[in-house]
């Protein structure tokens, strides 16, 4: 059974940061790529960074809105991805979900939630 | 970053069937297709359909997607109490090099 398990969620202060992380079980994880998508209280999807796998040089996309202030990497070994958050604002307050993508996110997990609040 | 367009929402009735729409243009849903998404207030989203109009394994007939041009659309027949939820689009930006999402649909079944 497919699983993706993500933690680090918190209230955080502006400016500040916080590291996500997604677990995932049930599948060859390093063949597949993933995303982070995020949404906002009563708000819709917002895709947030993609990675890509080995085969692909591990490379990255990101939304205009977080770029140069997250970053997605991970670690084929702990079968595991990351979202590095800094320089956090009001408006990154949302569930952070992690989702493998297989010609659309076909698997998800069940979000983190990340408040940026002072 | 351009998103997808989906109307915000649609009712219908029980056991009628509801046609959801999504367009985009030609460097995402008329070059790459569209997947489709339904979420449950309070839970996360859910695959109905992939890019290539693929249901994962325990998705019911009764969800059909298809794309003309550049506008991708879910048919649901049969329309059931537990249908009523907010449906999304998503597929990736061949020219910008990202994913997109539609504004979702929230269907609503009378």
């Amino acid at each position: 059974e497919v699983q993706l398990v993500e933690s680090g969620g918190g209230l955080v202060q502006p400016g500040g940061s916080l590291r996500l992380s997604c677990a995932a079980s049930g599948f060859t994880f390093s063949d597949h790529y993933m995303d982070w998508v995020r949404q906002a209280p009563g708000k819709g999807l917002e895709w947030v960074a993609h990675i890509r796998n080995k085969a692909k040089s591990y490379s990255t996309e990101y939304a205009a809105s977080v770029k140069g202030r997250f970053t997605i990497s991970r670690d084929d070994s702990k079968d595991s991805i990351y979202l590095q958050m800094n320089s956090l604002k009001a408006e990154d307050t949302a569930v952070y979900y992690c989702a493998r993508d297989t010609y659309g996110n076909d698997y998800w997990g069940q979000g983190t939630l990340v408040t940026v609040s002072s | 970053q351009a998103g997808l367009t989906q109307p915000p929402s649609v009712s219908k009735g029980l056991r009628q069937t509801a046609t959801l729409t999504c367009t985009g243009n030609s460097n995402n849903v008329g070059n790459l297709g569209a997947a489709w998404l339904q979420q449950h207030q309070g839970h996360p989203p859910k695959l109905l359909s992939s890019r290539k109009n693929n249901r994962p394994s325990g998705i019911s007939e009764r969800f059909s997607a298809s794309r003309s041009g550049n506008t991708a659309s879910l048919t649901i027949t049969g329309l059931q109490p537990e249908d009523e939820a907010d449906y999304f689009c998503s597929t990736w930006d061949s020219s910008l090099s990202v994913r997109v999402f539609g504004g979702g649909t929230k269907l609503t079944v009378l």
